[in-house]
């Protein structure tokens, strides 16, 4: 069975801090996709990253950066020098096989002025 | 236009009633998803469907029902709603061809029950 765990429910920042979002996945299969979307306010599902079981590199895009560890079965997500527009839910997700995506149940983060 | 659309975007409706969401796409994807969200649980997936001819229950199928009428539609029943059924559903859609591709979301229906 799959399985995403994002432990933190909310997180409550102060602008120009970094702030990391945790992400744990459980799969038995070998090959998989995890990914990481942002729910603003406005409730739309934003893509944010894709990185498959064979790239444990990690990757920068501006603020954000993604560190993927198989060793402990993590995703974590770094938001470098938050700004108030981070302010969203952050989803977790895993994909495997022939099915659909596993979600996390979210991670909620505030990012105060 | 947006690629993946849904309608209606905000629904009221009485316990009992039938209820269809539809959800329509120009990206041309084979696979297509519903999804629900509630408060704290994430989203989980309802039914999804591979192509025309291959519809999959998911995790929280109970209670709902699918009909993929063409390869841009795909449209959820509920066909008698329940208060427990007041979440935001979530339409989204894959390439296919391997597990890789990501999912394109539409804005969501948000859905209440009374």
């Amino acid at each position: 069975a799959q399985k995403v765990t994002q432990a933190q429910t909310e997180i409550s920042v102060v602008e120009k801090e970094d702030v990391t979002l945790d992400c744990v996945y459980e799969t038995r299969d070998t090959t998989y996709y995890l990914f990481w979307y942002k729910q603003p306010p406005s409730g739309e599902l934003v893509f944010l990253i894709r990185r498959n079981s064979f790239d444990e590199q990690n990757e920068i895009s501006g603020r954000y950066s993604w560190n993927f560890q198989k060793s402990t079965s993590s995703f974590n997500f770094t938001i470098t020098a938050s700004q108030v527009v981070d302010s969203a839910v952050y989803f977790c997700a895993l994909l495997t096989g022939r099915r659909a995506l596993t979600f996390g149940s979210g991670t909620r983060l505030q990012v105060q002025p | 236009d947006a690629d993946v659309t849904q309608t209606p975007r905000n629904r009221i409706t009485k316990t009992g009633k039938r209820i269809m969401l539809e959800c329509s796409q120009t990206k041309g994807h084979d696979r297509m998803y519903w999804y629900r969200q509630d408060p704290g649980l994430g989203l989980r997936l309802i039914y999804y469907s591979f192509d025309v001819k291959d519809i999959n229950k998911g995790e929280i199928s109970d209670g709902y029902s699918v009909s993929r009428q063409a390869q841009a539609k795909f449209s959820l029943s509920l066909e008698s709603a329940i208060p427990n059924q007041t979440a935001l559903y979530f339409c989204a859609t894959s390439a296919g061809g391997g597990i890789s591709y990501e999912q394109y979301f539409g804005p969501g229906t948000r859905l209440t029950v009374t």
